[in-house]
């Protein structure tokens, strides 16, 4: 049974690029989460999607943006990237949007230069 | 506003020592839940245990433990006869409004 799953596993981008992350969610999985993780730092909250909709939003701009897909695969979007977006970025799959444990994926290491 | 504070940043213990990591949360909500993941060095957040806030009952999984108590609002783990495979950084998180909300985090060295 397959966990969940990021790509790509690092990258790296200039200032005022953008870049999109992916995430497929644990098998039976219908929620999918997206974490921004500083170094040193606990995971920051950035969206939850479920249906195909963004359900829940932490205190991040616009420039972050995400989709889910009608297999739960999900994508995160970041415009106009900053120094400070360096970090790692993780995805949780879950079976609802309820309080249910979350399942992380491995994460994708961004660095923006 | 919801707030999760882990107070110890870095932890050393030697293998087979007990060792407890404290967490102090903060809500105003009634209802939420408390959790504590494990981050080994791969990076994967691994869940370990999760509490409602109207179950103050303590919890024993083989050498870990968590003590619940809602007049301190602490959520605090230990680990029993610490063994080198469990260094990583623990975080706790408390879920109100379908949110996590995750401490910075405890990194833990278990020396052989």
């Amino acid at each position: 049974d397959a966990g969940v799953t990021q790509s790509p596993t690092h990258l790296i981008k200039t200032r005022g690029q953008q870049v999109t992350l992916r995430c497929s969610p644990k098998s039976g999985h219908d929620t999918v989460s997206w974490y921004q993780q500083a170094l040193g730092q606990g995971p920051q909250f950035i969206f939850q999607y479920y249906e195909e909709e963004e359900r829940q939003r932490g205190n991040f701009p616009d420039r972050f943006s995400g989709h889910q897909f009608p297999n739960y695969s999900s994508e995160l979007n970041v415009n106009a990237l900053l120094l400070g977006d360096s970090a790692l970025y993780l995805c949780a799959s879950s079976g609802g949007t309820g309080p249910y444990e979350q399942y992380f994926g491995p994460g994708t290491r961004l660095t923006v230069t | 506003a919801q707030k999760v504070t882990q107070a110890q940043t870095e932890i050393s213990v030697v293998e087979k020592e007990d060792v407890t990591l404290d967490c102090v949360y903060e809500t105003r909500d009634t209802t939420y839940y408390l959790f504590w993941y494990k981050q080994p060095p791969s990076g994967e957040l691994v869940f370990l245990i999760r509490r409602n806030s109207f179950d103050e009952q303590n919890e024993i999984s083989g050498r870990y433990s968590w003590n619940f108590q809602k007049s301190t609002s602490s959520f605090n783990f230990t680990i029993t006869a610490s063994q080198v495979v469990d260094s990583a950084v623990y975080f706790c998180a408390v879920n109100t409004g379908n949110q996590f909300y995750f401490g910075t985090g405890t990194s833990l060295t278990v020396i052989p």
